[in-house]
């Protein structure tokens, strides 16, 4: 069974990086058949996509239009774990973070990690 | 993008009652259509992928169907453990793009 283990500060003063962990137990992040991605949600935003790493004979990476200026996602192969980067936060990246794996045959996201609040506050 | 929008966003519904949700892709998306039920507190859980397959363990209550643009999820007789809110996912291209969720909740 595959589970997902989030850790990572629930506060970000702005301006400053948002760096999230989700830490991989039943699978590889090295998994042919798997997309590792983060989405997060606020009540002004719903659920929104941000962006996924996945490895198919190299690593690759896809990433939100809202986003893609200041986010990173990196796989840690030695750990059996993928991050998040956000730079630059600003208040309105205030939201619910989860890590999430997509199944590459069906394309359904299960398992979900367990979410982290962040707030970007001073 | 895809937009994904759901109706309605809120529902009021008693126990045994039979409730459709509707989600509608602003492009045909084909079958790969998924939702989810989110609890308070929770991550989105699995419930039905592929327009109407049911994941594994969820009950016969709930059913999927449709294709290209149109979808409907209906749960043919609530119980208390059902409300909650209900998402419908796209993951024809990308961005994976949510619906803005349908909140059902006891009458």
């Amino acid at each position: 069974q595959v589970q997902l283990q989030q850790s990572g500060p629930g506060l970000v003063n702005p301006s400053q990086t948002l760096s999230l962990t989700c830490a991989i137990s039943g699978d590889s992040v090295s998994s042919n058949s798997a997309a590792w991605s983060w989405i997060r949600q606020s009540p002004s935003r719903g659920l929104e996509w941000l962006g996924r790493t996945y490895y198919r004979s190299k690593w690759y990476n896809d990433y939100a239009v809202s986003v893609k200026s200041r986010i990173t996602i990196n796989p840690d192969t030695s750990k059996n774990q993928f991050s998040l980067q956000l730079n630059s936060v600003t208040p309105e990246d205030t939201a619910v973070y989860y890590c999430a794996r997509r199944n590459e045959q069906t394309l359904w996201f299960d398992p979900w990690g367990q979410g982290t609040l962040v707030t970007v506050s001073s | 993008d895809i937009q994904m929008t759901q109706s309605p966003s809120s529902l009021s519904a008693s126990v045994g009652d039979r409730v459709t949700i509707t989600c509608r892709a602003s492009q045909s998306i084909r079958s790969y259509l998924h939702w989810y039920q989110q609890k308070p507190g929770t991550a989105p859980k699995l419930l039905m992928s592929a327009s109407s397959s049911l994941q594994s363990g969820v009950p016969s209550r709930f059913s999927g169907s449709g294709s290209g643009t149109d979808f409907t999820l209906t749960i043919s007789s609530l119980q208390p453990e059902d409300f909650a809110t209900y998402y419908c996912q796209q993951t024809y291209s990308t961005p994976d793009t949510f619906g803005q969720g349908t909140k059902l909740e006891i009458k």
